[in-house]
């Protein structure tokens, strides 16, 4: 057991471009989150994925963002056309049923 | 619709006090809440998990309490140290039924800075 890992730690991206961010979870977690944060607010939920089916997403996440965990192990998550207001830090976490969840360290995106 | 108010929004303290942040819930039909640390850049650290059947938590110097029927939860910090310097974060997990089912809501958080 290793924890959540996400990759990259960081990215820097100019408007326009899509970006692709992966997630790591626990290997015997069959949940797995996505979630936002910007500076000085809480985390806000994107979506979730129970094994390989995705069972919510949030208003938060418009027509440009998609995420995938196929074979429920690893996920992606996609932002095309990248905006400057993308920028944030996102946050993915696991967890086995509805138990504690546990996050990774996230990935840092700048839009410039 | 769910959400989550911490109070303070920030709180400093000198070293070797005890304090207490505050957490509160509009909706109690929760599955559990969770505290967590978020050092600054880094993600979250689950400090304490107490299930919607418990009535408090402890781990070393952290104690958390929760009172569900008053949507109310509290993390009392024992004899800070400069080290427990950090933003603390409460999330609760939803016990609706339907998609919302094991989601989490968190708070603002509170920047907790304690001082040498």
């Amino acid at each position: 057991d290793t924890g959540v890992s996400q990759d990259p730690r960081h990215k820097i991206t100019k408007r326009g471009q899509n970006v692709t961010f992966r997630c790591d979870p626990i290997s015997e977690h069959n949940r797995l989150y996505w979630y936002r944060q910007t500076l000085g607010q809480g985390p806000e939920f994107l979506t979730y994925f129970q094994n390989e089916a995705q069972l919510e997403k949030s208003r938060l996440l418009s027509d440009r963002f998609s995420a995938e965990r196929p074979k429920g192990s690893f996920s992606t998550l996609e932002i095309q056309r990248t905006e400057q207001g993308d920028s944030a830090m996102y946050l993915c976490a696991s967890s086995l049923g509805v138990g504690g969840c546990t996050f990774g360290s996230g990935t840092r995106l700048t839009v410039v | 619709k769910q959400e989550v108010t911490q109070i303070p929004a920030a709180l400093s303290v000198p070293e070797g006090e005890n304090l207490v942040l505050n957490c509160s819930f509009t909706d109690s039909a929760i599955y559990n809440l969770q505290w967590f640390r978020q050092d600054p850049g880094k993600g979250l650290t689950s400090l304490l998990l107490i299930q919607s059947s418990q009535r408090e938590q402890t781990s070393g110097r952290l104690n958390a309490s929760l009172d569900k029927s008053s949507g109310r939860s509290t993390l009392y910090i024992a004899a800070s140290q400069p080290g427990d310097s950090a933003t603390y974060l409460c999330a609760v997990t939803s016990n609706a039924g339907g998609t919302s089912y094991g989601k989490l809501t968190f708070g603002q958080g509170t920047i907790l800075t304690v001082h040498p």
